[in-house]
């Protein structure tokens, strides 16, 4: 089945470290996504990449790192300067050509 | 900057009651809007979606919604809940150009009461 994978479902991680969250995809889709989501506060971009070995910033990037060196990957690093890493992340894709997104089931980081 | 409103953070409604949840936008150009809903511990899924033609879109699970240009609103309803709605529900409004970005409202939480 095609689809996005985020590993792991949660994660912990000591306060002042990196942490890198994993999203695969093999949708074939060429744009994807990393949204933030707090309760409250809905989703927000963190970053977006249309292309391999290409992405942007989205609305909150400032703590956060990606990397697209493959179509399938899309790794989010929550690095120590991010202020309140705690939240669920949510990855996503889209066909450049379709405006639909997919979702996949998130990833919950607790950093103590 | 682009934003998505939706007023009602927390609603409680009583099964068989009619829903019906506001979300508004400031982007004037033309854009995409979408209904998502999350329900407790699953994937974040599409309820329905609106690109352009008739203004009523009819979406999984009996939900539609009503693109309302002049008032920038794209509003939720259903005419009779289900315990199994309860949930929490997105507004989320998309425009070309960078990326097709996904903007997202705050969402509201949805508790239908037995």
């Amino acid at each position: 089945d095609g689809g996005i994978t985020q590993s792991p479902k949660y994660l912990f991680r000591k306060e002042g470290q990196n942490v890198t969250l994993s999203c695969e995809q093999n949708l074939n889709h060429d744009a994807m996504y990393w949204y933030r989501q707090d309760p409250g506060q809905g989703l927000r971009l963190i970053y977006y990449s249309q292309i391999v070995n290409d992405f942007q910033k989205g609305d909150i990037a400032e703590g956060y790192s990606v990397s697209r060196e493959k179509k399938e990957s899309f790794p989010l690093t929550v690095t120590s300067a991010q202020k309140n890493p705690t939240a669920f992340y949510l990855c996503a894709s889209r066909e450049v050509s379709s405006y639909g997104y997919t979702f996949g089931s998130g990833t919950r980081l607790t950093v103590v | 900057a682009q934003s998505v409103s939706q007023h009602n953070h927390h609603v409680i409604l009583s099964e068989a009651a009619s829903l019906e949840l506001g979300c508004n936008y400031s982007y004037g150009g033309t854009v995409n809007l979408f209904w998502y809903v999350q329900y407790p511990g699953q994937h974040l899924q599409l309820l329905l979606k609106y690109f352009s033609g008739d203004p009523l879109v009819k979406g999984i699970k009996g939900f539609e919604a009503e693109f309302i240009k002049s008032k920038f609103s794209f509003n939720l309803r259903k005419p009779s809940v289900q315990w199994s709605d309860t949930a929490e529900y997105f507004c989320a409004v998309q425009r070309g150009g960078g990326g097709n970005k996904l903007t997202f409202g705050t969402g509201t939480q949805l508790k239908v009461e037995l």
